[in-house]
């Protein structure tokens, strides 16, 4: 069964810091990693994803991830945060072994940015 | 490019009546997926079509449904609505099905509250 966990509900950086939020996934066969933000009221945003080679992903707005997987982990990274960086961080694996486009989701890591 | 577009945004709906949720995907994209946001259970797959056809179900009573058309767009219709069915609900679509690094693309949502 694929499963994502993200460990913080909530993660707070100052303004220039570097941050990460965490993910560790679980899954059958090779991993597909993706990281998307949601702000408030507003549907969810893609943000980068792993699916083979090399094993940091650079993506949009400055972020990337790192995928290690002895670690079964896919954190991801910025770095020097932003205010506006502050929003809703969702990891979700999708497994080879699926044969859809189900994705399963972590439960959300809150990211705020402190001036 | 225009998004993933869905209608309507907001509606509150009471309790026992049903509703029916509409999501056009991105130009070109032939699978889409549904899922709902509530803050106790985070994201939950709700189902995905694809050329017309139901590929990937996930967890929800029989209440839920949804159809695609032969543009691709797709409804999610929801019966005898109940409380707990107030959430987001989301629609993603993606350009084929069942390939593993598909990214998903999501629209805005629609807010639903039963009362």
């Amino acid at each position: 069964a694929q499963s994502v966990a993200q460990p913080e509900d909530q993660v707070n950086v100052a303004e220039g810091n570097p941050l990460t939020v965490k993910c560790t996934y679980s899954v059958s066969g090779n991993p597909y990693l993706f990281w998307y933000v949601q702000y408030p009221n507003r549907g969810l945003q893609f943000l980068l994803k792993y699916i083979t080679g090399d094993n940091l992903v650079k993506g949009s707005y400055g972020f990337e991830a790192e995928f290690n997987k002895s670690q079964t982990s896919f954190h991801l990274k910025k770095p020097s945060a932003l205010v506006s960086d502050s929003a809703l961080y969702f990891c979700a694996v999708r497994g080879t072994t699926n044969t859809g486009n189900q994705f399963y989701f972590g439960t959300g890591t809150s990211l705020t940015v402190i001036p | 490019k225009a998004g993933v577009t869905q209608t309507p945004r907001y509606l509150i709906k009471t309790r026992g009546q049903q509703v029916t949720l509409s999501c056009s995907p991105i130009s070109g994209h032939r699978s889409v997926s549904w899922y709902q946001q509530t803050p106790g259970q985070g994201l939950q797959f709700l189902f995905e079509y694809f050329s017309e056809t139901q590929r990937n179900k996930g967890n929800f009573p029989g209440r839920f449904s949804g159809r695609q058309f032969s543009n691709s767009r797709s409804e999610m219709n929801v019966s005898t609505l109940e409380l707990g069915d107030s959430a987001l609900y989301l629609c993603a679509s993606s350009l084929e099905q069942g390939m593993g690094g598909n990214t998903i693309y999501f629209g805005e949502g629609s807010w639903l509250t039963v009362v």
